[in-house]
């Protein structure tokens, strides 16, 4: 059974200081992996997704096979950074149906 | 466009009423998802259509809860004898399917479901 974790429930940090939201999954395959965010009073929605190799908002994130982590990192944060932050693993050729983590609360003190 | 609506954004129901929630997908959305969301908790599944079909119901916690999406666009997740373990976020997320866009999910707002 596939399973995400995510370790922190808060993670309270300073404007400028780096971050780093820990993702660990349990999966026998090669996982689809992705970070959604839900900023106050708006809805869940991606921030990034690991087979786009992108940087959203200075946010980035590697898939890390051999310690089956999906952390999700930023150098220097930002007051707007701070949300609830969920990640996603998806089981490739299947029904797209995610499995979330519980999520941590960044707060991102001035 | 329009994003995926979720109705009514707030609900309160007497334990043991039936309760409906209605999504309204973004259009031309083949994937339709419903997830739980209880406090303090990530988001999980409960059921998956594509178009009118119902591929995975594997999510739905009893048989109290109950789905549809009959022409394939507007959902419908009906709760049947509500009891105080339903209350929770409600959310409804609709994906394209796209190969180039792939499987993100677009989610509502959700509907707060309290029972008292």
């Amino acid at each position: 059974a596939q399973r995400v974790t995510q370790p922190e429930k808060l993670l309270s940090v300073f404007k400028g200081a780096p971050v780093e939201l820990k993702c660990n999954y349990s999966y026998s395959g090669s996982p689809e992996l992705f970070w959604y965010v839900q900023y106050s009073r708006q809805r869940l929605q991606l921030l990034l997704r690991h087979i786009s190799r992108e940087s959203i908002k200075g946010f980035t994130a590697d898939l890390n096979k051999g310690e089956t982590s999906f952390h999700l990192k930023k150098p220097f944060a930002q007051e707007e950074d701070s949300a609830m932050y969920y990640c996603a693993l998806e089981a490739p050729g299947g029904s797209y149906i995610p499995t979330f983590g519980r999520g941590t609360s960044l707060i991102v003190h001035p | 466009g329009a994003g995926v609506s979720q109705s009514p954004r707030y609900k309160v129901a007497k334990r043991g009423q039936d309760v409906a929630l209605r999504c309204d997908p973004i259009s031309g959305h083949v994937s339709l998802f419903w997830y739980q969301q209880a406090l303090g908790q990530g988001p999980e599944f409960l059921t998956y259509f594509q178009n009118e079909a119902q591929l995975d119901k594997s999510g739905l916690p009893s048989d109290r809860f109950f789905a549809e999406r009959p022409e394939g666009s507007v959902s419908t997740l009906k709760i049947q004898r509500t009891q105080q373990e339903d209350s929770a976020v409600y959310l409804c997320a609709s994906s394209p399917r796209d190969p180039d866009l792939g499987n993100i999910q677009y989610f509502g707002a959700g509907t707060r479901l309290s029972v008292l």
